[in-house]
């Protein structure tokens, strides 16, 4: 597609809830990464994949998160028995081939997460 | 580990120019990003760089200084629609190839 697209938009939910969030990359771009970011806060690193594998996931909080990417295009990041704490906006970014140093991050609108 | 400082808000009018800094300090630096971040939007990419100096891109430029630790964005011929938060990020060799972001700078210009 043109450009990183993220569903749903938003999403309230119930504490203990799980919770699934979708990505789906710019076309042709290999690396994707999960982010998090809290009101007031800059985006907080979860997870990246290079085509299918996840390369890094030191970012993810705890064993409640997980994603996948078992096509090397779309991902879910996946939330079990969510948490007050799991609020905040969930952004997704790709890049052409995971090289930071020759071409940018694009991110998507990302997914606020409300747990009540 | 790594940390990352920028100033929580800033403040210009319209015309004026503004110098947003950014000091970090990480093992195995390997480039510095600026993003641009409206409210309710999602981040998008101003500038990079790797190498000591000043890169110029129309209004807005940057700089870095690796054995300082030290960026700034410089913003100039301010314009109301500059009114977001700006990201300073570092890639380093000690958080694989993710970009780590600082909590972002707010500016605010009023006419």
């Amino acid at each position: 597609g043109a450009g990183v697209s993220q569903t749903p938009s938003n999403k309230v939910t119930e504490k203990g809830k799980y919770v699934e969030l979708r990505c789906d990359p710019i076309s042709g771009h290999t690396a994707l990464y999960w982010y998090r970011q809290s009101l007031g806060q800059g985006p907080e690193f979860l997870i990246y994949f290079q085509g299918t594998g996840a390369a890094d996931d030191s970012g993810l909080p705890n064993d409640r998160f997980f994603a996948v990417r078992p096509e090397g295009s779309v991902s879910t990041l996946k939330i079990q028995r969510t948490e007050r704490g799991d609020s905040a906006v969930y952004l997704c970014a790709s890049s052409l081939n995971g090289q930071l140093g020759t071409g940018e991050l694009f991110f998507g609108e990302g997914s606020r997460l409300t747990v009540l | 580990g790594q940390n990352i400082d920028q100033p929580t808000e800033m403040t210009a009018t319209e015309g004026a120019i503004v110098q947003i800094n950014c000091t970090y300090q990480t093992s195995g630096f390997n480039g510095l990003f600026w993003y641009q971040q409206h409210a309710g939007e999602a981040p998008t990419f101003l500038s990079y760089n790797v190498l000591d100096g000043l890169e110029e891109k129309g209004r807005f430029s940057s700089f870095l200084s690796r054995s300082k630790g030290y960026s700034y964005l410089l913003l100039k011929e301010l314009q109301m629609k500059d009114s977001a938060s700006y990201l300073c990020a570092v890639i380093s060799r000690q958080a694989g190839t993710a970009l780590i972001f600082g909590k972002g700078t707010t500016l605010s210009v009023s006419s």
